[in-house]
């Protein structure tokens, strides 16, 4: 069980462009759902939490413009990196929370690898 | 203002052996940790977890230690297989704060048969 996927694994966009990745939870409704970054080396940082149906909230320094976040059902939500840049090139993770699971743990999504050229 | 921390970037254990991964945090109103386990382009796996009222929690060859007074937690992995080898991350949550969870660096552990 808690099972969390993520479309795509990888996606290479141009400059300018934007991207859209889906989280699922496949197996139980996620209440929240949360988006992470991962630059090589470094820490999960916590982009944004989103709930079901409300608004995402943003970590500090995390452009909400750039980085449009839906969480339309219990299972699914999106995370649309507009006009991106090479710098926005990460690791994308989200994670899911809800349900019958323990309250704090939350179960991540294998990732997608952006490259922006 | 890292909140979670790992001092050991990477670890190198024997097979078979205990594997020992330490974790400080400075932020007293934490009350729930857990520990993830990371290969490389994937997302972190759930490994085990600890809520603030216990100082122990068990599970196979997983144990977690939490002591409070010093705010410090561990992860004892026995006995240590190469499969063991990967990306260990603490994390711990408030109550308050939406329950947000806060990464530890990270710390590479591999496991020399």
């Amino acid at each position: 069980g808690a099972v969390v996927s993520q479309h795509p694994s990888r996606v290479i966009c141009k400059s300018g462009t934007s991207v859209k990745i889906e989280c699922r939870s496949l197996d139980f409704q996620a209440t929240t759902m949360f988006w992470y970054r991962q630059f090589p080396k470094q820490s999960l940082m916590l982009m944004a939490t989103s709930n079901e149906g409300s608004k995402a909230t943003y970590e500090q320094g995390v452009e909400k413009d750039k980085f449009l976040i839906n969480h339309a059902s219990l299972t699914l939500s999106t995370l649309t990196v507009t006009s991106a840049h090479p710098e926005d090139s990460s690791f994308y993770i989200c994670s899911a929370r809800g349900g019958s699971l323990i309250s704090y743990e939350q179960y991540f999504g294998p990732g997608t690898r952006l490259t922006v050229t | 203002d890292q909140q979670v921390k790992q001092n050991s970037p990477s670890l190198s254990v024997q097979e078979g052996r205990i594997s020992i991964l330490n974790c400080d945090y400075t932020n007293s109103m934490f009350d729930y940790f857990l520990w993830y386990k990371k290969y490389p382009a994937e997302g972190p796996t759930f490994l085990i977890s600890i809520s603030s009222i216990k100082d122990k929690n068990e599970d196979g060859r997983f144990t977690v230690f939490l002591n409070k007074s010093a705010k410090h937690l561990s992860l004892h992995i026995v006995p240590s297989q190469p499969g063991d080898s990967a990306v260990y991350f603490c994390a711990a949550s408030a109550r308050e704060g939406a329950q947000k969870l806060v990464f530890g660096q990270g710390t590479r552990l591999t496991i020399n048969p």
